[in-house]
C-alpha cells in the first residue's frame, strides 16, 4: 500500500519568502507528526495532530511556523519569512493511534533557504 | 543537557563484526524505547520497540533497556554492508497524547 508522501522533495527559496510543505499520511492513520532534521541534530519535534483534538504545537520554534491538517488527512506546514537557519529536512510521520509507537515516515522535504 | 544523548559517530566496522549502539537519557518517566534506522535521503523506519526494561531480540538485532541506568543499547550481530545507515534511538512518555524524543543518530558504516 501507499506510504506517507511529502511534496515537494526539494525546495530552494530566498530568505524572507514563505514556503508550504505538504504531507499525505497513510490512509486511516489518525496521528500525524512533523519533525525537523538538521545535520547532526537528530529529529526535532515540531507539531502533533491526533484526530479532532487540538494539536500539540509545543515544538514549533517561532510564530513564523504554523501547520494545519484538513479533514483529518493532508497536512501543510507553513514557514513564513524564511530564514537561513530554517534550512533542514522536514519529515512528516503518521501512526494509527497515539498509543501505538510505530511512526511511519515520509521521505522528507529538503528545504534550502538562500 | 539534552533529554536524549547519542554519539553521532561515525562508527566504522568490518563485515561480520558485532555492533553496539547506545543512548542515555535523563527523564526517568520514559516508558517506550525505540530504535529507528534511516538510510541516506530516506525517512526513518522502525527497527525495534521495547516497553519498559529488558531485552528484545529480532533476528540479528537485540535491543536492551536498563532503566536504572537510563541507558539503552542496540546490538547488531554479524553486521552486513546493508546495515550501513544512521540509527536513531527514540523514547516517549506513557501519556495520552505523546511526544517522541529522538537522539541525534549514529552513522554506521559496515565495510565489506
Amino acid at each position: 500500500g501507499a506510504g506517507v508522501s511529502q511534496s515537494p522533495s526539494n525546495k530552494v527559496t530566498e530568505k524572507g519568502k514563505d514556503v508550504e510543505l505538504r504531507c499525505d499520511p497513510i490512509s486511516g492513520h489518525t496521528a500525524l507528526y512533523w519533525y525537523r532534521q538538521s545535520l547532526g541534530q537528530g529529529l526535532e519535534f515540531l507539531i502533533y495532530f491526533q484526530g479532532n483534538s487540538a494539536p500539540d504545537k509545543s515544538g514549533l520554534p517561532s510564530d513564523r511556523f504554523s501547520a494545519e491538517r484538513t479533514g483529518g488527512s493532508v497536512s501543510t506546514l507553513t514557514i513564513q519569512r524564511t530564514q537561513q537557519e530554517d534550512s533542514a529536512v522536514y519529515l512528516c510521520a503518521s501512526s494509527t493511534a497515539p498509543s501505538v509507537n510505530e511512526q511511519f515516515f515520509g521521505p522528507g522535504t529538503r528545504l534550502t533557504v538562500l | 543537557q539534552k533529554e536524549v544523548e547519542q554519539d553521532p559517530g561515525p562508527l566504522s566496522v568490518p563485515e561480520g563484526a558485532i555492533v553496539s549502539l547506545n543512548c542515555t537519557y535523563s527523564n526517568s518517566a520514559f516508558q517506550y524505547f525505540m530504535w529507528y534506522r534511516q538510510y541516506s535521503r530516506k525517512g526513518p523506519e522502525l527497527l525495534m520497540y521495547t516497553y519498559s526494561s529488558g531485552n528484545k531480540e529480532d533476528g540479528r538485532f537485540t535491543a536492551q533497556v536498563d532503566k536504572s541506568s537510563k541507558y539503552i543499547s542496540l546490538f547488531i550481530r554479524d553486521s552486513q554492508p546493508s546495515d550501513s545507515a544512521t540509527y536513531l534511538c527514540a523514547m516517549s512518555l506513557n501519556t495520552g497524547g505523546f511526544k517522541t524524543i529522538f537522539g541525534a543518530g549514529t552513522r554506521l558504516f559496515v565495510k565489506a
